[in-house]
C-alpha cells in the first residue's frame, strides 16, 4: 500500500518562526498536494506539484510557500507563522492519470502560539 | 472559480439508507470523488465517477449526473462504524473538496 508520511503529527510554534511542514511518499507519485482542514471549512488546497520543482498554487496559497526538490518529497513553508495558520495540515499523493484517489498522511496539527 | 455544496449533517439509523447529496460548480471537471474520515483519521478514498450514472462498491454506491453537476453517496445496511464524516471531491484544473458531510448513526 501507498505510504504517505508526514515529519510530526504535532507541532507547537511561535508566532513569526518559519516553519517547515514535510512530507514524503514512497510510491514513486508524481503528484503532490497540501491542504489545511479547519471545522466546517472542509479540505482547503494551498499547493499542489505535477513534478520535480513544479508548484501550483490552490486556492489559498497566501503565507504559504512550497518546495519540490525531490519526486518523492514535498514541504510546505510558513515563512513567518500566524494565528490564523493554526490548522490540520494533510498531505497527499496520486499517480499521474489517476487524480481521482488522492492517499492521504495522517496529517501535522499545528498550534501557532 | 470551483465549489462545492453538501450537507453539513446526516441522522439516520443502524441498518437504514442513507444518500449525501453533492452540487458541483468548476471550470473543467473530469470526475467526482468521495473519501470518509473518521474522528482523528486522514480522510480515505471511496469511490469515484467519471461517467454518468451509478457506480457500485459492496455497500456504498456513487452517482453522477453531469448534466445537472450534481452527485451522490448511498450506503445502504449502515452500521455504526459508517459514523464519519464523508467529503465530496471534485478533479477539474485542481482537486477540490466539500466541505463534508457528519454522519450520525442511531442504533
Amino acid at each position: 500500500d501507498v505510504k504517505v508520511t508526514q515529519s510530526s503529527r504535532y507541532l507547537v510554534k511561535r508566532t513569526g518562526e518559519k516553519v517547515f511542514l514535510e512530507c514524503v511518499q514512497d510510491m514513486d507519485h508524481e503528484n503532490m498536494f497540501w491542504y489545511r482542514q479547519d471545522p466546517g471549512l472542509g479540505l482547503r488546497l494551498i499547493y499542489f506539484s505535477y513534478d520535480v520543482k513544479m508548484k501550483e498554487k490552490g486556492d489559498i496559497p497566501e503565507g504559504y510557500s512550497v518546495s519540490r526538490e525531490k519526486k518523492e518529497r514535498f514541504s510546505l513553508i510558513l515563512e513567518s507563522a500566524s494565528t490564523n495558520q493554526t490548522s490540520m495540515y494533510l498531505c497527499a499523493s496520486t499517480a499521474q492519470g489517476a487524480n481521482e484517489k488522492l492517499f492521504f498522511g495522517s496529517g501535522t496539527q499545528l498550534s501557532v502560539l | 472559480g470551483q465549489s462545492l455544496e453538501q450537507p453539513s449533517e446526516v441522522t439516520a439509523v443502524e441498518g437504514a439508507i442513507v444518500q449525501i447529496n453533492c452540487t458541483y460548480q468548476t471550470s473543467g471537471f473530469y470526475g467526482l470523488s468521495w473519501y470518509q474520515q473518521h474522528d482523528g483519521g486522514a480522510p480515505t478514498f471511496l469511490s469515484y465517477n467519471a461517467l454518468d450514472g451509478l457506480e457500485e462498491t459492496g455497500r456504498f454506491s456513487s452517482f453522477l449526473s453531469r448534466s445537472d453537476s450534481y452527485g451522490y453517496l448511498l450506503l445502504q445496511e449502515l452500521q455504526m462504524k459508517d459514523s464519519a464524516s464523508y467529503f465530496c471531491a471534485v478533479k477539474g484544473d485542481k482537486i477540490i473538496f466539500g466541505k463534508g458531510t457528519r454522519l450520525h448513526i442511531l442504533p
